[in-house]
């Protein structure tokens, strides 16, 4: 089982739409969880953190559920510009530094 | 500007050839991470330094070695006895926290001919 795992999609959306989708993680210890972007042939780039509450920053919302150890993500009112593939990352320690674990990604094709 | 830069964009490689990539960054971050990515994927640590003259393997160590002599630089060095060396490679830093966010640079894609 891979520590980290994403559907790869790809979400095709329409521009204007909502859509959500999910990451899990098999380290029940982790403590840290980030949401990237990462646009084709380009390096990731921080989207946000995920906090335990949940948080939104603007159209995207994160949610943590450690439950059932995954997070969300959410965008809100789909834009052109939104389509890219979207890393989660999870921190598996709290002792050290940590070396993070990245997901495959999931592909986000916004269509006019 | 401040920021992480990684040279060259594009590297071809004959095979049996070693090849160094670089990776400079004035952020002040005292930890710096490599990465590889392939198609399909989640990026897989090569090596990482958490201070200066001090590095650790990662998962996928073999074939590649580094060295970190200064705070801003952590050159990557793929050797000939990496066996399928073609990929996207991530330089990345981060100040030295727990859950500390990283910071990637933009690439070198390599092409071994």
């Amino acid at each position: 089982r891979k520590e980290v795992e994403q559907d790869p999609g790809p979400f095709n959306v329409p521009e204007g739409a909502t859509v959500a989708f999910n990451c899990t993680y098999s380290n029940s210890a982790s403590q840290s969880f980030f949401w990237y972007r990462q646009d084709c042939r380009k390096e990731p780039k921080l989207l946000m953190s995920v906090y335990s509450s949940g948080n939104e920053d603007g159209r995207f919302t994160a949610q943590l559920n450690r439950a059932s150890q995954y997070i969300s993500l959410l965008i809100r009112d789909s834009k052109l510009s939104d389509s890219a593939t979207y890393l989660c990352v999870v921190n598996p320690k709290s002792d050290s530094w940590g070396k993070l674990q990245f997901g495959a990604g999931t592909q986000v094709v916004v269509t006019p | 500007d401040g920021g992480i830069t990684q040279s060259p964009k594009y590297l071809f490689r004959k095979e049996g050839q070693n090849v160094t990539l670089s990776c400079e960054q004035n952020l002040n971050h005292d930890a710096m991470y490599w990465y590889r990515q392939d198609p399909g994927q989640g990026l897989r640590l090569i090596y990482y330094s958490q201070i200066v003259n001090d590095f650790q393997k990662g998962d996928i160590a073999e074939g590649y070695s580094v060295s970190r002599e200064k705070k801003e630089s952590f050159p990557l060095t793929v050797t000939s006895a990496q066996k399928n060396p073609t990929a996207f490679y991530l330089c990345a830093s981060s100040k030295l926290a727990s859950g500390a966010t990283q910071y990637f640079g933009p690439g070198t894609r390599l092409t071994v001919l």
